[in-house]
């Protein structure tokens, strides 16, 4: 079983749609919650960072931590066709040694938005 | 500022051929990361730097992969020699230091016939 579970989808959505993307994981000890976004054919980058539990806003985006369940979340809101990409959570441990700022990643959500 | 910088963009190459790959950090960025991905999987770590220093290397197939940072800047990926399971996208990171954000290159999309 991997660390990080996520539903690869693919999701098809018409614009202003609201989007729920979801991650679980097994390694209690993981604290730092992220999620990357990935265009075609480019390097993934951050869109949201959460440290522990809570929610986190910004913007159309909203990121939830359930450490109790180890279940994240990522809502986007009035989606467009512009947020068409692969989104990937991501999580680390605060732990020293070889493991520190290690990013462990899920396999990826396939999200198109048509108009 | 610019951002990682990887090349090649793609590479195409015969198994059993020698390949490497070249990355360079966002300037000032100490923490640089090699990341391997397959097609529709997430990255996975192959091995991290601190300066010079691989303070990660515990997922590296060592039998044909080797990386090396010299100076603490630039860094080289290699495989030797290439099997097909290699095909995949191999892309580089770097961050101010370790658990800070990481920072993605565009990668480099290899296939080995």
């Amino acid at each position: 079983q991997k660390e990080v579970e996520q539903d690869p989808g693919p999701l098809s959505v018409p614009e202003g749609a609201i989007v729920s993307l979801n991650c679980t994981y097994s390694n209690s000890a993981f604290q730092y919650f992220m999620w990357y976004r990935q265009y075609s054919r480019k390097g993934p980058e951050l869109l949201m960072y959460t440290y522990s539990s809570g929610n986190k806003e910004d913007g159309r985006f909203t990121a939830q931590v359930d450490k109790s369940s180890k279940y994240i979340s990522l809502f986007i809101r009035d989606s467009q066709p512009s947020d068409s990409a692969t989104y990937l959570c991501a999580m680390s441990a605060n732990a020293g040694g070889t493991s520190y700022g290690k990013l462990t990643f899920g396999q990826g959500t396939i999200l198109t938005v048509h108009p | 500022e610019a951002g990682v910088v990887q090349s090649p963009r793609y590479k195409i190459i015969e198994k059993k051929q020698p390949v490497a790959f070249w990355c360079n950090p966002i300037s000032g960025h100490n923490t640089l990361y090699w990341y391997l991905q397959n097609l529709g999987q997430g990255p996975e770590l192959l091995i991290r730097y601190e300066n010079e220093e691989a303070v990660d290397d515990s997922q590296l197939p060592k039998d044909r992969f080797s990386a090396e940072r010299l100076k603490g800047v630039d860094s080289t990926l290699k495989i030797q020699p290439a099997e097909l399971g290699d095909s995949a996208v191999y892309l580089c990171a770097s961050s101010l230091r370790a658990q800070e954000t990481q920072y993605f290159g565009p990668g480099t999309r290899l296939l080995v016939l």
